[in-house]
């Protein structure tokens, strides 16, 4: 079993739909990560979580929406999307803020296409 | 703001050759961490080497070794005796604060020739 699980790993969904991305970590973790990777582009950090706080939200568009229920589970809520939102998005995982080594563990990756 | 630039968006390497992957980075702190990670294709992001900025001997992890200049803000990737599972696209990445923050440069694809 990984560690840091993200589901689906693929999706496919039209401007006016719902949806959301899952991320799961079974390390114990508590600090986790929302990054955006699109092509030929640097990773993007969109939100960061500890202890079920929202620390950090990098001028993410409000049809993103993050919710963090509990330190293992983390949820990225998808409305009224556009179709250069199609990225892969990586969910990440840290034993705490400011982890000393600096490590992240990362998920699969969800890709969604937005038409 | 601090940034990362990769220049090279792909490289290609013989296998059992070497190879050197260049990261460059812009920052006026003076204690941070740099990274090395390697996404293979559709698979996780996993970290391959790490460097603090303070140490001035360069970090080494098997075939994986850096060479960090800081007075030129240069942070390269060597890998030795390349393997076709070292294929993937790999990213260099900074962080300076507590908030543990990474920001990532473009990526770099290898490509290893058999």
């Amino acid at each position: 079993e990984t560690g840091v699980t993200q589901t689906p790993r693929h999706l496919v969904m039209g401007m006016t739909n719902k949806k959301s991305l899952k991320c799961e970590q079974h390390l114990g973790h508590n600090a986790m990560y929302w990054y955006k990777q699109s092509a030929k582009k640097p990773l993007e950090l969109m939100f960061v979580y500890s202890l079920e706080e929202r620390v950090e939200n990098n001028s993410v568009p409000s049809r993103f929406s993050p919710e963090c229920p509990n330190s293992s589970h983390l949820f990225l809520h998808l409305h009224t999307l556009q179709p250069e939102d199609s990225a892969l998005y990586l969910c990440a995982s840290s034993p705490q803020l400011g982890y000393e080594t600096g490590e992240l563990f990362f998920g699969e990756g969800s890709r969604l296409t937005v038409l | 703001a601090q940034t990362v630039t990769q220049s090279q968006p792909e490289m290609s390497v013989q296998e059992a050759e070497t190879v050197t992957l260049s990261c460059t980075y812009d920052t006026s702190e003076s204690d941070y961490y740099l990274f090395w990670y390697k996404q293979p294709p559709s698979r996780q992001m996993i970290l391959v080497i790490r460097q603090e900025a303070y140490k001035q001997q360069n970090a080494t992890e098997n075939r994986f070794s850096v060479n960090f200049q800081k007075a030129a803000k240069s942070f390269s990737l060597k890998i030795s005796d390349s393997q076709l599972g070292d294929a993937a696209m790999y990213f260099c990445a900074y962080r300076t604060d507590n908030t543990g923050k990474l920001i990532f440069g473009q990526g770099t694809t290898l490509q290893v020739k058999p």
